[in-house]
């Protein structure tokens, strides 16, 4: 039972373009949800998050939109850049509490920004 | 530390071996906790500490995991008797419940 699923494995964009994330999630218990990137060698990085209580969040050039009626969520970038590179994971976070408080991650996308 | 770190980096194990993989969370973190990461995949949740207690262990795959965080701080995953499947990036992250923060992981081959 995957709870979260990215169900493009890569993307490949021009840098300057816009970077279009998406994730999708049938738990609807979730809290919030959270995308993290992570480079080889490296443990995941938190980027940016989102309350499930809002449709939008921005940060700089990343903004996340959530739409709860659809059980979907994207990750924009704009403008893309070449060390945007990496892989993306999209999260859901149950809450908090002993049985909720842990992060449940889709399969993550590679990003391939070209020069 | 500035982050949290984890050793050894990388670990080759013979089918049947015990292994013990440990985490230095960020200082004052209260919760800590350990992922599974196979190749391909995204990291799933063992085990989650608040302090020393060790509030859920509902994903460990079985009785041959087991993990520790006897002082509140650090925390060692131990592994006995290691199989193939195992073989893993095991990551652990500390800090605010929702906002974690990911040491570099360690690298296991069970062989």
């Amino acid at each position: 039972d995957q709870q979260v699923k990215q169900n493009s494995p890569s993307l490949s964009v021009q840098e300057g373009r816009i970077s279009i994330l998406n994730c999708d999630y049938t738990n609807s218990m979730f809290d919030y949800f959270l995308w993290y990137k992570k480079y080889p060698a490296e443990g995941p990085t938190f980027l940016i998050s989102i309350s499930s209580i809002k449709d939008k969040n921005e940060d700089g050039r990343f903004t996340v939109f959530l739409n709860k009626s659809a059980k979907h969520l994207s990750l924009h970038i704009v403008p893309s850049q070449p060390g945007d590179s990496a892989v993306y994971f999209c999260a859901g976070w149950g809450g908090y509490g002993g049985a909720t408080n842990k992060l449940i991650f889709g399969t993550g996308t590679l990003l391939a920004v070209q020069p | 530390g500035a982050g949290v770190s984890q050793s050894p980096r990388y670990k080759v194990a013979k089918r049947g071996q015990d292994v013990a993989l440990r985490c230095d969370p960020i200082s004052g973190h209260v919760s800590l906790f350990w992922y599974q990461q196979a190749l391909g995949q995204g990291p799933e949740f063992l085990t989650y500490f608040q302090n020393e207690a060790q509030l859920d262990k509902s994903g460990l795959p079985s009785d041959r995991f087991f993990a520790e965080r006897p002082e509140g701080s650090v925390s060692t995953l131990k592994i006995q008797r290691t199989q193939q499947e195992d073989s893993a990036v095991y990551l652990c992250a500390s800090g605010p419940e929702r906002e974690q923060y990911f040491g570099p992981g360690t690298r296991l081959t069970v062989t």
